[in-house]
């Protein structure tokens, strides 16, 4: 069974920093392109950053880039997202998510971590 | 950036009865669309991808069709554990996908 456990978050000030990370298990991690997707309490879904199966390629919203770091350790079948600056509108729920096969284009998110609650006041 | 939109907002429907959800897309995505349903305290879960490709256990009364710009997931026959928020999202921009603002289903 495939599983994502996030954890890492926590009630950061303005400015501060924080690195989440998720524990995948259930397939074979390194296969696999990962992400990150956030959710505001009761509002909709937004991609924050994504990176491919080989950790070569990294991707991110317009909102994060230059704030927030995506990696991955296959050796430890973790993903991680190391953000700094963090502003007011960072607030939200972060998912980890699982992307596409190896070299395959089509990035939906076929499983989802319950998330890990990131506040920033 | 690709702006997806959904509508309605908010759909009522009586258990037992069909729901029609609208999903359009700024500019055309092909066929590199999915749907995801997030019932409230859970994560989302995988409904459809390329457009109407059903996920792994999802039931035959959720349907999903369209191309290019306009996509629509139908239920037909409404269940108590299908009320919940349906998203859908373009991933014809690869690895910048983007996701529709969402659709409440709720009981007539």
């Amino acid at each position: 069974e495939v599983q994502l456990v996030e954890s890492g978050g926590g009630v950061v000030r303005p400015g501060e920093y924080l690195r989440l990370s998720c524990a995948a298990s259930g397939f074979t991690f390194e296969d696999y392109a990962m992400a990150w997707v956030r959710q505001v309490p009761g509002k909709g879904l937004e991609w924050v950053s994504g990176i491919n199966w080989n950790g070569i390629y990294v991707y991110y919203a317009d909102s994060v880039r230059g704030r927030f770091t995506i990696s991955r350790d296959d050796a430890a079948n973790s993903l991680n997202l190391q953000m700094s600056s963090l502003r007011a509108d960072d607030t939200a729920l972060y998912h980890c998510v699982r992307g596409p096969y190896a070299r395959d284009p089509y990035w939906y998110f076929d499983h989802w971590g319950r998330g890990t609650v990131v506040t920033v006041s | 950036e690709i702006v997806m939109t959904q509508s309605p907002a908010t759909l009522s429907v009586s258990p037992g009865n069909r729901a029609t959800l609208s999903c359009r897309a700024s500019q055309s995505v092909s066929i590199n669309l999915a749907w995801y349903q997030q019932k409230p305290g859970q994560a989302p879960r995988l409904l459809f991808y390329a457009a109407s490709t059903r996920a792994t256990g999802i039931p035959a009364r959720f349907s999903a069709s369209g191309s290019g710009t306009e996509f629509t997931l139908t239920i037909s026959s409404l269940l108590s554990e299908d009320f919940a928020v349906y998203y859908c999202q373009q991933y014809n921009t690869g690895p910048l996908p983007s996701f529709g603002g969402g659709t409440k289903v709720e009981i007539e």
